[in-house]
């Protein structure tokens, strides 16, 4: 039973630029949630995703965008790249409530 | 106020030591709370679920009080493998999945 997967694992993008990061959840786990971690920050929650609706969303500007897919596969879209968006992205899913398990993350760098 | 604080440490602790991490949540409707532990530039992972009558896991402690909204995990016996950073991480008050974690403390076990 293959966990949470991302991809891809390191990204380096431009200032300006847009980005789609992608992630497929545990096998059974109906909810996404998508997290930003900064260098010796704790993750911060960004948006989550159930039944391809955004149930809940973090303090994070309209340039974070998502969708969640019939197969629960989930997206993370970017615009108008900073630099401070510059962070590891994490992907995590869970059943409607109950633990979350993560994938192994997004290392975006914007340049 | 951060809705949840930890010491960032770091710990430095002998083999063998027994060390104690707390963390403190201002969400006094929180419903569940968890330590996870990260390695470096890895993604978290669940250590422990907190309940309120305190759990034990192996060389792991967990306790929770929720009058005091304090968290807090005790590791026996430590070993060089224990060296990461432990998040104290609680689900919002919601219980839907957003898991809002503290900065992590910083554990560093010496031979």
């Amino acid at each position: 039973d293959a966990g949470v997967t991302q991809s891809p694992t390191h990204l380096i993008k431009t200032r300006g630029q847009q980005v789609t990061l992608r992630c497929s959840p545990k096998s059974g786990h109906d909810t996404v949630s998508w997290y930003q971690q900064a260098l010796g920050q704790g993750p911060q929650f960004i948006f989550q995703y159930y039944e391809e609706e955004e149930r809940q969303r973090g303090n994070f500007p309209d340039r974070f965008s998502g969708h969640q897919f019939p197969n629960y596969s989930s997206e993370l879209n970017v615009n108008a790249l900073l630099l401070g968006d510059s962070a590891l992205y994490l992907c995590a899913s869970s059943l409607a409530t109950g633990g979350s398990f993560f994938g192994q993350g997004t290392r975006l760098t914007v340049v | 106020r951060k809705e949840v604080e930890q010491d960032p440490g770091p710990f430095n602790v002998p083999e063998g030591a027994t060390v104690a991490f707390n963390c403190t949540y201002s969400n006094s409707a929180s419903q569940s709370f968890f330590w996870y532990r990260q390695d470096c530039r890895k993604e978290p992972k669940l250590l422990m679920s907190v309940y309120s009558s305190g759990n034990e896991d192996g060389r792991f402690t967990a306790q929770l009080n929720r009058a005091s909204q304090y968290i807090s995990l005790l590791i026996r016996d430590s070993k060089l493998s224990d060296s990461a950073t432990y998040l104290c991480v609680v689900n919002s008050a919601s219980n839907t999945g957003k898991l809002i974690f503290g900065q992590g403390t910083t554990l560093q076990v010496k031979p």
